[in-house]
């Protein structure tokens, strides 16, 4: 696609529900990151793909927190029995040159925004 | 290790004055750096990019900013603000592989008429 798309751009869910947000990251892309905004927070890292493979899942904050990548392409993050405190927007990113001298930028989608009653 | 520290939370500056927004990074390792900017309810979008060429870096919608490796910082300035750059910004710091990305805690910009 032309942008990083994520889904749902909403989600409300009640305390001890499981809950997936889609990232789908632009065409060939083959770096993928997912990132946590908290109110008045600034990012927080939480997983990295290159390809399938994810070398870094050092931020996931907890075990409730899993995250997939099929295809290359698309990643599926999942949050089991979820928290208030999980309660956030959660970034997309993707990027095409990673591990390169010559970085890239992260191109970011419109966030996935996670409230939790 | 790496990490980036944005001072002031919060940046109010009037319609036309000049706007300087901090950034200082910690880095073992010759960096490369970017600001993003944010708007209410959106993603992130580069506004511009250090990555060893000149130390002086032009951006988009009249953004600029210097790499001053003796001070680790990496301000952003705009010699005049318009209403429309009022968002958040955001600093961020990647390794030489650039597989990882760090970013500060944000500096909101409200401009003022």
């Amino acid at each position: 696609g032309a942008g990083v798309s994520q889904s749902p751009s909403n989600k409300v869910t009640e305390k001890g529900k499981d809950v997936e947000l889609r990232c789908d990251p632009i065409s060939g892309h083959t770096a993928l990151y997912w990132y946590r905004q908290s109110l008045g927070q600034g990012l927080e890292f939480l997983i990295y793909f290159q390809g399938n493979s994810a070398p870094d899942k050092s931020g996931l904050p907890s075990d409730r927190f899993s995250a997939e990548r099929t295809g290359g392409s698309v990643s599926t993050l999942t949050i089991q029995r979820t928290q208030q405190e999980d309660s956030a927007v959660y970034l997309c990113a993707s990027s095409s040159q990673p591990g390169t001298a010559n970085t890239g930028e992260l191109f970011f989608g419109e966030g996935s925004r996670l409230t939790v009653l | 290790a790496q990490s980036v520290t944005q001072l002031g939370s919060h940046v109010s500056v009037s319609e036309g004055a000049l706007v300087l927004l901090r950034c200082n990074y910690s880095s073992s390792v010759p960096p490369y750096l970017f600001w993003y900017v944010q708007y209410p309810n959106q993603g992130l979008q580069l506004l511009l990019k250090y990555t060893s060429a000149a130390t002086l870096v032009k951006g988009i919608n009249g953004f600029e900013a210097e790499f001053k490796k003796s001070e680790t910082s990496f301000h952003l300035t705009k010699p005049s603000a318009h209403m429309s750059d009022a968002a958040e910004y955001f600093c961020a710091v990647s390794s030489y592989t650039g597989n990882q990305f760090y970013f500060g805690t944000g500096t909101s910009l409200t401009v003022i008429p």
